[in-house]
């Protein structure tokens, strides 16, 4: 059974802190690792992992996957309240599950200003 | 383009009363799936479909039914609800395997009470 495991489970910074969101996997066939910021509604995605060692970045997020160790975190820098959220770590199953996607507990992240 | 859109945004019920979900989506997804979230558990998969008239169990299936009578759209039925299904439930969809694998679409969330 497919298991995905983040830590920690809820962190509080304050502005301008730099954050390390960690996700740890066992999976049965790894296909891509994927990591969505829920706010107050629905998850939005952030990042498809796929390769090891090649960081993904977008603004002051970026994230990166190792596959032998089998985990990936998720950096923030210079965090500001809006990154306030949820972080979530996904995998997704195979073709015969039909992509369905195992997710880890979340992360709350909060920034205080 | 609306992308993945939920009906109702809340509802209340009693125990015993059912109520339909209703899921939309207008990408030309192949998968759909249905979520429930509750606090300190994580998102858990209900049914999914992999295709219009398909559909599968997830992980957490009893006390509900869907269908997918059309490709755009996908059902969750509570036929007989219970306080356990206090929840908020949420919908995706995704492209199949291949174009990206994986990445999924959420819909905004039903905020479900029972009484």
């Amino acid at each position: 059974e497919d298991k995905v495991v983040q830590s920690p489970l809820s962190l509080v910074v304050h502005e301008g802190d730099t954050v390390t969101l960690n996700c740890s996997y066992e999976v049965t066939n790894f296909r891509s690792l994927l990591w969505y910021k829920q706010e107050k509604k629905a998850p939005t995605f952030l990042f498809m992992l796929t390769s090891s060692g090649i960081e993904k970045k977008s603004g002051r997020l970026s994230s990166i996957l190792d596959k032998k160790e089998l985990f990936s975190i998720l950096n923030i820098t210079a965090t500001q309240t809006g990154d306030s959220a949820i972080y979530l770590c996904s995998l997704p199953g195979g073709e015969t599950s039909g992509s369905r996607l195992t997710f880890g507990e979340g992360t709350q992240l909060t920034v205080n200003p | 383009n609306a992308g993945v859109t939920q009906t109702p945004k809340f509802r209340v019920l009693k125990t015993g009363q059912s109520m339909t979900l209703l899921c939309a989506q207008d990408m030309n997804h192949e998968y759909m799936y249905w979520y429930r979230q509750d606090p300190g558990m994580g998102l858990r998969l209900i049914h999914y479909s992999v295709g219009e008239g398909t559909t599968a169990k997830g992980e957490v299936p009893d006390g509900y039914n869907v269908s997918r009578l059309k490709k755009q759209n996908f059902l969750l039925g509570l036929e007989s609800a219970a306080p356990s299904q206090t929840s908020v439930y949420f919908c995706a969809s995704s492209y199949a395997l291949g174009r990206p694998a994986g990445t999924q679409y959420f819909g905004p969330g039903t905020r479900l009470t029972v009484l």
